[in-house]
């Protein structure tokens, strides 16, 4: 089945403490990107990849890291989570530039910063 | 920078009636895609439809529809005959042309609630 995965699904963390949000998919897509989502915001991108090696910062970069060293693995990182980082994130992988595109999220991580 | 605007941050509808949902966006670019997310109380990020900005017809999937209007920049969402499954939360997106990294911008949603 066609699916991108992010592990943990719940996640609570105290002010910090590094830690690590996985995101695999296995539909072989080129672009692969990180959101965000706080109520009354929508989504917002944190980061993007658009290949192996090729990461560039979204609109909301400050406080994360990512790394893409194979194609379906991008791994959301925070070095020192903060409780402003509290939020549901998702990840996100779509094909290349090519028509007809859509973008095809996980099932969201919920992250509590205390 | 482009932006995203859903206007409405709660709507409702008598089931089996429609309801159309706004959306408005601002960009310079020309060539572009709009879509509409569904994300129903599970979280999961639902397409529910997509249009291309050079196509000048209006997409259809089922009971969903649009109504583009690319010199005015709109992009609102038709839902008829509106069943209790389609209460959840609508984001309305903006993606940049390829090889710009497929960045999409959101709107700030619109909860819709269907009312038995």
């Amino acid at each position: 089945e066609a699916q991108v995965t992010q592990n943990p699904r719940y996640l609570i963390t105290v002010t910090g403490k590094k830690l690590t949000v996985t995101c695999s998919q296995n539909m072989n897509h080129e672009y692969m990107s990180w959101y965000r989502q706080d109520p009354g915001l929508g989504l917002r991108q944190i980061y993007y990849s658009m290949n192996v090696e090729v990461t560039d910062k979204g609109d909301v970069p400050e406080g994360y890291k990512v790394s893409r060293k194979e194609k379906r693995n991008f791994p959301l990182i925070l070095e020192s989570p903060s409780p402003n980082q509290t939020s549901l994130y998702f990840c996100a992988s779509s094909f290349g530039p090519r028509l007809n595109t859509e973008a095809f999220f996980g099932q969201g991580t919920r992250l509590t910063v205390v | 920078a482009q932006t995203v605007t859903q206007s409405q941050p709660e709507m409702s509808v008598q089931e089996a009636e429609t309801v159309t949902l706004s959306c408005t966006y601002d960009t310079s670019e020309n060539n572009y895609y709009l879509f509409w997310y569904k994300q129903p109380p599970s979280r999961q990020m639902i397409l529910v439809i997509r249009q291309e900005a050079y196509k000048q017809q209006n997409a259809t999937e089922n009971r969903f529809s649009v109504n583009f209007q690319k010199a005015a920049k709109s992009f609102s969402l038709k839902i008829s005959d509106s069943q209790l499954g389609d209460t959840a939360m609508y984001f309305c997106a903006f993606m940049k042309p390829p090889n710009t990294g497929n960045q999409f911008y959101f709107g700030t949603g619109t909860s819709l609630t269907v009312i038995p």
